[in-house]
């Protein structure tokens, strides 16, 4: 079982926005920054955004990423088929020095 | 551009060793954490080891303490993995920690090796 907790799934049509959602506990979310990860099959995962929008170059802007008290979410808005993939919500935990990961989201584009 | 690279991964006994290795290049090794991360087949992302960018700390998720060792020097990063068990069976990623994202803010990924772990 995860730390952090976010949905297994997530699904919508193109052009909809999506919200995934990640829930913790006050020693990780509530006092650091959550990172989140997209991996697509049989490939290794990449940074995707943190919660204060910092995205690797050629993420777009449509992803987006906030955080309030010890929940965080992403929000990708118009999405695109090729944003089918599984999501990884993280951050780092106070009482293990290092970070916990939430279950992971498989987002499918309908 | 920068890089890590995996390789030590196999097909191993309970109860034996394994020494992963992961090379780098591309940025200042000195400067940056690395952490080691795990998915066992099907599942999710599991934390299981860093070293501080001048190897004064070291921590492990609680499922390896005492079985595992996290190390480095010049431009590499190890994880030696003693008494391996059946679920210790996962690709191992070593991953880069870049603190302007907020600690844990893994920002290059290697490839993964594979680590099966099967009488």
């Amino acid at each position: 079982q995860s730390v952090l907790t976010q949905p297994p799934s997530a699904s919508g049509t193109p052009g909809q926005r999506v919200t995934i959602s990640c829930s913790g506990s006050s020693s990780n979310i509530g006092s650091n920054t959550v990172n989140w990860y997209q991996q697509f099959p049989g490939a290794a995962p990449k940074r995707l955004i943190n919660s204060h929008n910092q995205r690797p170059s050629g993420v777009p802007d449509r992803f987006s990423g906030s955080q309030s008290g010890t929940s965080a979410s992403l929000v990708i808005s118009g999405l695109q088929s090729e944003d089918e993939a599984d999501y990884y919500c993280a951050a780092w935990e106070d009482n293990l020095n290092g970070p916990v990961f939430g279950g992971g989201t498989k987002l499918t584009v309908l | 551009q920068e890089q890590l690279v995996e390789s030590g991964g196999g097909v191993v006994q309970p109860g034996t060793s394994l020494r992963l290795s992961c090379a780098t290049s591309g940025f200042t090794f000195s400067v940056y954490g690395i952490h080691w991360v795990r998915q066992a087949p099907g599942k999710g992302l599991e934390w299981v080891a860093v070293i501080w960018n001048d190897s004064s700390r070291r921590y492990y998720v609680d499922s390896v303490k005492g079985r595992f060792t996290v190390s480095r020097d010049s431009s590499m990063a190890y994880l030696q993995m003693n008494s391996l068990r059946a679920d210790d069976t996962a690709v191992y990623y070593c991953v880069r920690d870049n603190w302007n994202y907020g600690k844990g803010g893994f920002d290059y990924w290697g490839q993964g090796t594979l680590v099966t772990v099967s009488s």
